[in-house]
């Protein structure tokens, strides 16, 4: 079972439309992660968030915390073929040990 | 954030040989490693936590005695792959998190693993 679901698997776009990732939980979670990978290298931190219903802006992604801190989603606008890449979110249950649970990835291509 | 380092990045070898992989947190101090394992297109699949100075956490269906975890300082850890196979040729990823570093977790560039 996956504790952390992310929706859609596989996103194929063109430049400048619009697109949100969505991870979703039955479980609380104390805070989530959303990273973004490039093939071939690690995962890169975009943004924490902690506070249910919390949003930050990084440019052109908006990330978004569940109000009861069991969802979470990531908006991009206007698309650009640098945002390709494999969109990841984590986090840390409330109240576990910190054990970290990764849903299963967003693979995003950006097309010009 | 930390900055972590692994080596080699990539590594052939043939099967039934081991192979040692490398992970670095070049200015943090770890007290905790995290290593995972990524198919193509994939998620992360964590294998284990690495306990600086005692044995390393393994997930279920992790074989202990065939992925080595060695964390003998607050900056090395590192992953031997014992005896591989073609089965086990992956991408390797290392990364450092909690203690000062809260829940976020800082990656190494991972290490590319083919065996023939």
């Amino acid at each position: 079972t996956q504790l952390l679901e992310q929706s859609p698997q596989f996103l194929s776009i063109q430049e400048g439309e619009n697109l949100t990732v969505y991870c979703n939980s039955s479980s609380v979670f104390s805070s989530l992660q959303w990273y973004r990978q490039e093939p071939g290298e690690g995962p890169v931190l975009l943004v924490t968030v902690v506070t249910g219903g919390e949003v930050k802006k990084l440019k052109r992604l908006t990330f978004q915390f569940g109000d009861a801190r069991k969802d979470s989603s990531l908006h991009i606008t206007a698309a650009q073929t640098g945002d390709t890449g494999l969109y990841l979110c984590a986090g840390r249950l409330s109240g576990g040990s910190y054990i970290p649970t990764f849903g299963r990835g967003t693979s995003l291509i950006v097309h010009p | 954030g930390a900055v972590v380092s692994q080596h080699p990045s990539w590594v052939i070898c043939k099967s039934g040989t081991s192979v040692k992989i490398e992970c670095r947190s070049l200015d943090f101090q770890a007290t905790t490693m995290f290593w995972y394992r990524q198919f193509p297109k994939q998620s992360l699949m964590l294998m284990a936590t690495s306990n600086e100075g005692s044995k390393a956490t393994y997930e279920q269906g992790v074989e202990k005695d065939k992925f080595l975890i060695n964390h003998a300082s607050l900056t090395l850890s590192t992953l031997t792959v014992t005896s591989a196979h073609p089965e086990d040729s992956s991408f390797y990823i290392c990364s450092v998190g909690g203690g000062l570093a809260g829940d976020t977790q800082y990656f190494g560039p991972g290490t590319r693993l083919t065996v023939l």
